[in-house]
C-alpha cells in the first residue's frame, strides 16, 4: 500500500524567503508527526497531530515555524523568514499505533 | 524517556549475525524498548519493539535482559542492505499518544562483503 509521501523532495531557497513543506500521512493514520534532522544528526520533534486534538507544538524552534494538518489528513509546515540555520531534512511520520511510518522527508538548504 | 548507549559504529561480514548491542540501565518498568534504522538518504524505519520478553519478527529479534538493562538487537544474516544506522530507544508506552521519537547518536552498522 501507499506510505507515507512528502513534497517537494529538495527545496532550495534564498535566506528570508517563506517556504511550505507537504506531508500525505498513510490513510487512516490519525496521528502525525513533523520531525527535522540536520547533517549527520539524531532527530528533532517538531510538531504532532492526534485526530481532532490541538496539536502538541513543544518542539517548535521558533515563531517563525507554523503546521496545519487539514481534515484530518494532508499536513503542511510553514517557515517563515528562512535562516541558514533551517537547513535539515524535514522528515513526516504518521502512526495509528506503536510503529512510526516515515515519509522520505524533504531537504531544505537556505542560501 | 530513559537515556540509552551504543556503540557508535559496528563492522559485520555479509551472511553472518549482525548483534546490536543497547545499554538502558535506567529503564523505568514501563518503559518499552524500540529499535528503529535508517538507512542512507532515507527516514527512519521501524524494526521491532519488547518490554520484556525477547520478540522476533521477520526482520530481527530483540534479546532483553532479565534486569531489562540492556538488549540486543539480532539480525540473524545481514546482508550489504542492512547498511545502516540503528537506533535504541525507551518510551513509556506502546501507544501513539505523544509518542514522539528522539533518537541519539545510534550504531553505524556497516555490512562487507
Amino acid at each position: 500500500g501507499a506510505g507515507v509521501s512528502q513534497s517537494p523532495s529538495n527545496k532550495v531557497t534564498e535566506k528570508g524567503k517563506d517556504v511550505e513543506l507537504r506531508c500525505d500521512p498513510i490513510s487512516g493514520h490519525t496521528a502525525l508527526y513533523w520531525y527535522r534532522q540536520s547533517l549527520g544528526q539524531g532527530l528533532e520533534f517538531l510538531i504532532y497531530f492526534q485526530g481532532n486534538s490541538a496539536p502538541d507544538k513543544s518542539g517548535l524552534p521558533s515563531d517563525r515555524f507554523s503546521a496545519e494538518r487539514t481534515g484530518g489528513s494532508v499536513s503542511t509546515l510553514t517557515i517563515q523568514r528562512t535562516q541558514q540555520e533551517d537547513s535539515a531534512v524535514y522528515l513526516c511520520a504518521s502512526s495509528e499505533y506503536y510503529e512510526q511510518y516515515f515519509g522520505p522527508g524533504t531537504r531544505l538548504t537556505v542560501t | 524517556d530513559a537515556k540509552t548507549t551504543q556503540p557508535p559504529s559496528m563492522d559485520c561480514a555479509e551472511g553472518r549475525a549482525a548483534n546490536l548491542p543497547c545499554n538502558h540501565s535506567t529503564i523505568s518498568g514501563n518503559e518499552y524498548v524500540y529499535w528503529y534504522r535508517q538507512i542512507h538518504s532515507q527516514g527512519p524505519q521501524y524494526i521491532i519493539h519488547g518490554l520484556k520478553n525477547n520478540e522476533t519478527n521477520e526482520m530481527a529479534s530483540l534479546i532483553i535482559t532479565e534486569d531489562r538493562k540492556s538488549s540486543t538487537l539480532i539480525l540473524p544474516h545481514a546482508t550489504l542492505r542492512d547498511t545502516a544506522v540503528y537506533y535504541c530507544i525507551v518510551r513509556v508506552s506502546a501507544n501513539n499518544a505523544g509518542n514522539m521519537l528522539t533518537f541519539g547518536g545510534g550504531t553505524r552498522l556497516m555490512v562487507k562483503p
